[in-house]
């Protein structure tokens, strides 16, 4: 069984230019997660997909970070303007269900903003 | 609120026996889980315990107890590899939770 794509595995930019993340997660998943995990710390939820509707985006910065997963399978991720506080590794995650069942996490992708 | 904490570093001998402790607080409690998370690496499923007590699987068990707000991870007959993160996470929300994690808990095995 393929697990969670992620691309790319890094990215350097410089502040308030704009990133963008890709995400395919498991095949037949159909919870969606993006999490950031700045260094030294656990991840921290951002957004969560239940197949192509937002269901917890509370602690997404809206002003500058969007989410989208349009046909319900893959998402995107995307930084506009990115800020020097935004380097982190931003990591997918997919889940059969929501809540009570492990999530499958992709490999990430390591942000650096300079 | 949520709040989960656990040690920040522990150092361990190869062959011993280590436990990484987790405290939490949450409004409703829906199991707690235990990852695995290797440098530059995605974290990785261990546990998932929503009943009190002791799961054993191979090496590593888990344990809960709801009352006290209390976790812990025990890593047997440590190994090298065994030199990770270790996240406490809860999930939050009712039934359809989202994880919360804890900082992680950077363990080093050492010959």
């Amino acid at each position: 069984e393929a697990g969670v794509a992620q691309s790319p595995r890094y990215k350097i930019i410089e502040k308030r230019q704009s990133v963008a993340f890709w995400c395919n997660p498991i095949s037949g998943h159909a919870t969606l997660y993006w999490y950031q995990q700045i260094l030294g710390q656990g991840p921290k939820l951002l957004i969560q997909f239940q197949n192509n509707g937002v269901v917890d985006d509370s602690q997404l910065p809206k002003d500058r970070f969007s989410a989208e997963r349009l046909k319900g399978v893959d998402s995107t991720l995307k930084i506009q303007p990115a800020k020097l506080e935004d380097s982190a590794v931003y990591l997918c995650a997919s889940s059969p269900t929501r809540g009570g069942t492990e999530a499958f996490f992709g490999q990430g992708t390591r942000l650096t903003v300079v | 609120g949520q709040n989960i904490d656990q040690p920040t570093e522990m150092t361990a001998t190869e062959g011993a026996i280590v436990q990484i402790n987790c405290t939490y607080q949450t409004s409703g409690f829906n199991g707690l889980f235990w990852y695995q998370q290797h440098a530059g690496e995605a974290p990785t499923f261990l546990s998932y315990n929503v009943l009190d007590g002791l799961e054993e699987k191979g090496r590593f068990s888990s344990f809960l107890s709801r009352s006290k707000g209390y976790s812990y991870l025990l890593l047997k007959e440590l190994q090298m590899k065994d030199s990770a993160s270790y996240l406490c996470a809860v999930p939050y929300g009712g039934s359809q939770g989202n994880l919360i994690f804890g900082k992680g808990t950077k363990l080093s095995v050492k010959p």
